[in-house]
This record gives C-alpha cells, sequence and structure tokens, in this order.
C-alpha cells in the first residue's frame, strides 16, 4: 500500500461546478500538506500549503485537512476552464530532512 | 525572475547509452530536488542537495543512476546503461533551503525515451 492514495481519474466537470480533489495517507507523522497544479508538459506548481489540521482558502480554492481521518481535500469553487490540469497533494513529516511525498495526481478537465 | 530550467527538454536515446539531464536551479536556491515521474505514478524522489552538504542519494533507483551539483548550483543528473523503465519525465525542483521544502519550484522536466 502507498503512503499517500490518490484516485488518478479522470475526472471531467462542467464549468461553474465545485470541484472536490481528495487523498487519504497512512504516516500519521504527516504535518505539512500540499497541492500541486501541473499542466500538461510543466513542471507542478505550489498551489496551497497548509500546517497541520484545519482549513485554508486562497480565492477559489479551499484546502481542507482531517488528521484524524488522515484526509485532505481540495475544493475548487465556480471551476474555469483554465483550472483543467493535473492536481497532486503531496505531504511530509515534521522531522529534519523528509522529503516530500507525491500522490499520483488527479487529471482534472473542465468543461466549457 | 528566471524560474528553474532544464535541459534537454526531451531526450530520445538507445538502450545501453548513457545520459546526462542538467538543472539550474532559481539563483540563490541551496536546495535542489531531482525526481521521476512515470506514466500513471507519482513523482519519485531521486536525490537531494542542500549546501554543501552530503546529498540524499535514498531515492536513486539503482547505481546507474548519479548526481552532481557543482559550486553549489547547476546540478547533472546522469543514467548510466540505460534501460527502457528509466523512460520517464525527470523534474528538478529548487527551494530557498531545507526548511522551505514545500515551497519547491520545478522546471518543466526532461522527458526521457529509451529504445
Amino acid at each position: 500500500q502507498k503512503e499517500v492514495e490518490q484516485d488518478p481519474g479522470p475526472l471531467s466537470v462542467p464549468e461553474g461546478a465545485i470541484v472536490s480533489l481528495n487523498c487519504t495517507y497512512s504516516n500519521s507523522a504527516f504535518q505539512y500538506f500540499m497541492w500541486y497544479r501541473q499542466y500538461s508538459r510543466k513542471g507542478p506548481e505550489l498551489l496551497m500549503y497548509t500546517y497541520s489540521s484545519g482549513n485554508k482558502e486562497d480565492g477559489r480554492f479551499t484546502a481542507q485537512v482531517d488528521k484524524s481521518s488522515k484526509y485532505i481535500s481540495l475544493f475548487i469553487r465556480d471551476s474555469q476552464p483554465s483550472d483543467s490540469a493535473t492536481y497532486l497533494c503531496a505531504m511530509r513529516s515534521n522531522f529534519g530532512n523528509e522529503k516530500l511525498t507525491f500522490g499520483t495526481g488527479t487529471r482534472l478537465t473542465i468543461i466549457p | 525572475g528566471a524560474g528553474v530550467s532544464q535541459s534537454p527538454s526531451n531526450k530520445v536515446t538507445e538502450k545501453g547509452k548513457d545520459v546526462e539531464l542538467r538543472c539550474d536551479p532559481i539563483s540563490g536556491h541551496t536546495a535542489l530536488y531531482w525526481y521521476r515521474q512515470s506514466l500513471g505514478q507519482g513523482l519519485e524522489f531521486l536525490i537531494y542537495f542542500q549546501g554543501n552538504s552530503a546529498p540524499d542519494k535514498s531515492g536513486l533507483p539503482s547505481d546507474r543512476f548519479s548526481a552532481e551539483r557543482t559550486g553549489g548550483s547547476v546540478s547533472t543528473l546522469t543514467i548510466q546503461r540505460t534501460q527502457q523503465e528509466d523512460s520517464a519525465v525527470y523534474l528538478c525542483a529548487s527551494s530557498l533551503d531545507r526548511g522551505n521544502q514545500e515551497t519547491q519550484y520545478f522546471g518543466p522536466g526532461t522527458r526521457l525515451l529509451v529504445l
């Protein structure tokens, strides 16, 4: 079993819909949680970053962390065609030189 | 300002040949990471450089893989005697320092195809 599980999709939704992307993880030591967006043939770019549990909102994007369930989510409101990309969750623990552990990514398409 | 750059953007090679992939991190970033991204797989950590410290090589899949970082800036990932399973996108990222691992800036990647 992978440390981080993410539904690969693909996920297609109509423009304007609310999108929910999720990851589950098994390592209870993870404290830092990130969402990266990766457009086709580009490198990933950091979208949201959350420490420990709770919610964080940035414009149309909301990141949620539920450490008790080992479950993180990214919500996209009023989705736009420009949101079409692969979304990768990533996380790490609070110990020293821990590298990021990534999910496999969910491919999202917003249909105009 | 300039982001992370990688070269070549695409590389096609024959099985058994050696390849070198280059990464130019953002100026002033002391931490540099190499990842491999295969179809249907997440980003697989390969190696991590932090300043003048010994690199973390724990992710290198075999001794055919090696990496150097010269002068604390440019890095080269070398794959010797390439195999077809080495075909993937190789991504480089940099961050300000070890404490800012979550703020990693990625390059566009090098797409390697081993025939």
